[in-house]
């Protein structure tokens, strides 16, 4: 079973709307979550980094949020603009374990104008 | 430049031959992962290499997968006898140090592509 699960898995959205995308995680105990950014043929970028006592994280357009007690995060997307068609990927990087990472498989959104 | 490096960007390869590819880290950074990308699936460590240490190798799917760091920078991610389940997007990282507070930073992959 995946230990980080995401949706939706894809949604448009009109350029200027505002989306929140969903992550759910097991990983149990982790000592932070990372949003990052993928384009079409490109690598992650990231976005946001929270440790397990940070509620929120704001880069830009772009606010995460956490709720460690649920193990929920979201990234919110505000007034979208059309290079913010991508894969968002939710990382949670395990308190033990050597540094190992557990990817979601992403929220693909598309922005239309 | 200053971001993660990897070559080729696109390799197409048949059935049975050996490929490599190759990642050159942000200078200085200590720490180098390698994961695979197939479509619709989340990333799948591979391996990860940290200083001088032995790597962790526990992600490797096979006998015919390898990899090495030279000299604690440049490393190379060898699939002998490739195979068509073999072809996906194959991404690089490094990290000043450890993830418990230190960023990740990826290169653009490599696309294999097993004919």
């Amino acid at each position: 079973k995946n230990q980080v699960e995401q949706s939706p898995q894809s949604l448009i959205i009109l350029e200027g709307k505002n989306c929140t995308l969903q992550c759910n995680y097991t990983v149990s105990p982790f000592s932070n979550l990372r949003w990052y950014k993928q384009d079409t043929g490109r690598g992650p970028v990231s976005l946001t980094i929270m440790t397990f006592s940070e509620n929120t994280k704001s880069n830009g357009r772009y606010t995460a949020t956490l709720d460690a007690d649920t193990k929920q995060s979201s990234l919110h997307i505000t007034a979208s603009q059309l290079s913010d068609s991508a894969s968002y990927i939710c990382v949670v990087t395990f308190f033990y374990g050597n540094n190992r990472l557990a990817f979601g498989k992403g929220n693909q959104v598309v922005v239309i104008p | 430049g200053a971001g993660v490096s990897q070559s080729p960007s696109n390799k197409v390869t048949e059935k049975g031959k050996d490929v490599e590819l190759r990642c050159d880290p942000i200078s200085g950074h200590t720490a180098l992962y390698w994961y695979r990308q197939s479509l619709g699936q989340g990333l799948e460590f591979l391996i990860y290499f940290q200083g001088n240490s032995a790597p962790d190798k526990s992600g490797l799917p096979s006998d015919r997968f390898s990899a090495e760091r030279t000299g604690g920078s440049v490393s190379t991610l060898t699939i002998q006898r490739t195979q068509q389940e073999d072809s996906a997007v194959y991404l690089c990282a490094s990290s000043p140090g450890s993830l418990y507070n230190s960023p990740l930073h990826f290169g653009n992959g490599t696309r294999l592509t097993v004919t």
